[in-house]
């Protein structure tokens, strides 16, 4: 299995101001991915974080609202900038272990946007 | 456009009855499909993963079964428990990459 930790676990943040989530996992991985779930939905993919390349975002969003950095294998942060309360969500890296085919989630960060 | 449905959305059931959830899928080219359990305000936890070759997988006292053909899944939770009261997540994964469609959950509560 892999071990995934986030930070912050939660946080309230202001409107317009940006908050970077940290994702770091136990072992090298290729593909690290970053989901948004909204009050009562289920998860959106937002973006694959590639190491060494830019990140590739599903329909629906930008680069410019949800910068991602992927330094190294292990470790990726996810920036939703200019924040308003549609933003307010629970934010979730994922990766897949490709021994088992099996996809590993963070804690999650709560963010609420006031 | 993979679409993923769950029902029933939530359910209420007395504790040590058997829990039926149910998953359906629109497009049966798939990897594999896995069962999550979330938790209020948390992320989620793996339970099961099924290989789009096989019928069925077991773990403890959960089993979930596979259709393909069909497009459903359905995961049995066999004597529930009060801590099994959380919502059960679905998740396809498509042939050729690893980007999974999910669908909206079922929120069970085991009353005690």
């Amino acid at each position: 299995s892999a071990v995934i930790s986030q930070k912050p676990s939660r946080d309230i943040c202001q409107r317009g101001t940006s908050l970077t989530i940290q994702c770091q996992v136990d072992s090298q991985v290729t593909m690290m991915f970053w989901y948004r779930q909204q009050p009562g939905q289920s998860l959106t993919l937002i973006a694959t974080a590639n190491q060494g390349s830019e990140a590739t975002y599903e329909s629906g969003f930008v680069i410019d609202k949800f910068p991602i950095s992927r330094p190294n294998l292990t470790f990726s942060t996810l920036t939703v900038s200019n924040m308003s309360p549609e933003d307010s969500s629970i934010y979730l890296c994922s990766v897949p272990l490709a021994s088992t085919d099996t996809q590993y989630f963070g804690p999650g960060t709560r963010l609420t946007v006031l | 456009k993979q679409e993923v449905t769950q029902i029933p959305a939530a359910l209420s059931v007395p504790e040590g009855e058997n829990l039926v959830l149910n998953c359906s899928f629109t497009d049966s080219a798939i990897y594999n499909l896995q069962w999550f359990r979330q938790d209020p305000g948390k992320g989620l936890t793996s339970l099961l993963l099924i290989q789009s070759s096989q019928r069925e997988q077991t773990s403890g006292r959960l089993n979930a079964s596979l259709d393909k053909s069909s497009g459903r899944s359905t995961l049995y939770i066999a004597a529930s428990q009060p801590g099994d009261s959380a919502t059960y997540l679905c998740a396809v994964r498509p042939w050729g990459n690893n980007r999974l469609a999910f669908g909206k959950g079922n929120q069970v509560v085991v009353i005690p």
